[in-house]
C-alpha cells in the first residue's frame, strides 16, 4: 500500500464548476500537508499549506484536513481555465523535512473547459 | 528573481553516455533536492542535501551522483546513462526550520530521454 494515494485523473470540468481533489494517505504521523499546483511543463510551486486538522481557505482555494480518516481534499470554488493544472498533495511527519521526508501523491491533472 | 534555475531543459542520450544535470539557486536556501517525475507516479526524491559538503540518498539513487561545494549548486551526474532514467528531472531548495522545509521552490525541470 502507498503512503499517500492520489486518484491521478484527469479531471475535466466546466467552468464556474466547484472542484474537489482528494488524497488518503496511510502514516499517522503525517502532521504537515500540502497542495503543490504545477501547471504544463513547469515546476510545482506551493499552493496552500495546512498543519492542522480543520479547513484553510484562500480566496477560491480550501485546504480540508480530516487526520481521524486520514484524508485530505482541495476545494475550488468558481473555477477557471486557468485553474487547468495537475495538483500534487504533499506530507511529512513532526520532524519536516530535513531528511527528505516529504512525500507526494501522484498528482491530479484538472481541465477547466471554457 | 530568478529562484531555482535548471539546465539543461531537455536532453537526448544515448545508452551508456554520461552527463551532469546543472542546478542553482539564488534564495541561500540550505536545502536542495533532486527529484524524478514519470507520468502517473509523482515525484521521487533522488538526492538530497541539507548543506554544502553535505549529500544523501533519497528512495531512488541507483544511477546517479550529487555533489555540493558551494550553497547555491547541486549538480546531478547520470552515469551510464539507461532508459529507465528517461523522466523529467526537477531541482528544488527550501530554507531550513519547521514550517519552512516543506515549503520547496522548484525550478522549471529537465526532459531527458535515453534512447
Amino acid at each position: 500500500q502507498k503512503e499517500v494515494e492520489q486518484d491521478p485523473g484527469p479531471l475535466s470540468v466546466p467552468e464556474g464548476a466547484i472542484v474537489s481533489l482528494n488524497c488518503t494517505y496511510s502514516n499517522s504521523a503525517f502532521q504537515y500537508f500540502m497542495w503543490y499546483r504545477q501547471y504544463s511543463r513547469k515546476g510545482p510551486e506551493l499552493l496552500m499549506y495546512t498543519y492542522s486538522s480543520g479547513n484553510k481557505e484562500d480566496g477560491r482555494f480550501t485546504a480540508q484536513v480530516d487526520k481521524s480518516s486520514k484524508y485530505i481534499s482541495l476545494f475550488i470554488r468558481d473555477s477557471q481555465p486557468s485553474d487547468s493544472a495537475t495538483y500534487l498533495c504533499a506530507m511529512v511527519g513532526a520532524m519536516g523535512n530535513q531528511g527528505g521526508k516529504l512525500i507526494f501523491g501522484q498528482g491530479t491533472e484538472l481541465s477547466v473547459k471554457p | 528573481n530568478a529562484g531555482v534555475t535548471q539546465t539543461p531543459k531537455f536532453r537526448i542520450l544515448k545508452i551508456g553516455q554520461s552527463m551532469t544535470l546543472q542546478c542553482t539557486q539564488d534564495m541561500n536556501h540550505n536545502y536542495m533536492y533532486w527529484y524524478r517525475q514519470d507520468p502517473g507516479m509523482g515525484l521521487k526524491l533522488i538526492y538530497y542535501s541539507v548543506g554544502a559538503g553535505i549529500t544523501d540518498k533519497g528512495e531512488v539513487p541507483n544511477g546517479y551522483n550529487v555533489s555540493r561545494s558551494t550553497t547555491e549548486d547541486f549538480p546531478l551526474r547520470l552515469e551510464l546513462a539507461a532508459p529507465s532514467q528517461t523522466s523529467v528531472y526537477f531541482c528544488a531548495s527550501s530554507a531550513p526550520g519547521q514550517g519552512a522545509d516543506e515549503k520547496l521552490f522548484f525550478g522549471s525541470g529537465t526532459q531527458l530521454s535515453v534512447l
